[in-house]
């Protein structure tokens, strides 16, 4: 049973470009969050989709975009990059139709932006 | 959501019990405590979760105290693969596609030594 999968898992960026990042959810589950995690610090949370519409949003700029398919696999857009932006970018899945449940989480796409 | 706090860090001693503390003081009814813990470059993994009663899987036991102000995350013989930065997380109950965020602060690193 694959779980949630994210790609790239390196991505090397200049300052000033954009970038796309992508993911499966796991087999079954319909909701996509996404999370950014700086080196030293707990996730934080970007946007929620659902039904390919974002249905919640964390404290970020709207540098950071997103979309989801009808497959329900995601995409998550950042343009104009800032060194800033370097972190761990992490992608939850779950099952919306047991919203209580524990959400599945990839391994993540690591942005280096120079 | 209710703020939580934890120790920083803990030490544990592999093949013994790992008792990790977590104090959510101005939790609601309403709300459960959910523990997820990220092993290093990996994402976060859902342990488990409880609203009132006390719960345990394959993986852990969660103890949730009466007035439900603070609760212990309980790995029952310790290895080294366990060794991880823990997140107590404390939400509020959805209903069914309703979104929500997990707010996650920094954890305790828990270390397992040989």
């Amino acid at each position: 049973d694959a779980g949630v999968t994210q790609s790239p898992t390196h991505l090397i960026k200049t300052r000033g470009q954009q970038v796309t990042l992508r993911c499966s959810p796991k087999s079954g589950h319909d909701t996509v969050s996404w999370y950014q995690q700086a080196l030293g610090q707990g996730p934080q949370f970007i946007f929620q989709y659902y039904e390919e519409e974002e249905r919640q949003r964390g404290n970020f700029p709207d540098r950071f975009s997103g979309h989801q398919f009808p497959n329900y696999s995601s995409e998550l857009n950042v343009n104009a990059l800032l060194l800033g932006d370097s972190a761990l970018y992490l992608c939850a899945s779950r099952f919306s139709p047991a919203p209580n449940y524990g959400y599945t989480f990839g391994s993540g796409t690591r942005l280096t932006v120079v | 959501d209710a703020k939580t706090t934890q120790p920083t860090s803990m030490d544990c001693a592999e093949g013994r019990a790992a008792n990790l503390p977590c104090n959510h003081s101005t939790i609601s009814g309403n709300e459960y405590v959910y523990w997820y813990r990220q092993i290093h470059s990996q994402g976060p993994q859902y342990i488990i979760h409880g609203l009132k009663n006390n719960e345990t899987n394959e993986m852990a036991s969660l103890i949730i105290t009466e007035d439900r102000k603070s609760s212990t995350l309980i790995l029952p013989h310790a290895t080294l693969r366990d060794t991880a930065v823990y997140y107590c997380i404390v939400r509020v109950a959805v209903s069914g596609a309703g979104s929500y965020q997990l707010t996650f602060g920094k954890g305790t690193k828990l270390s397992v030594i040989p």
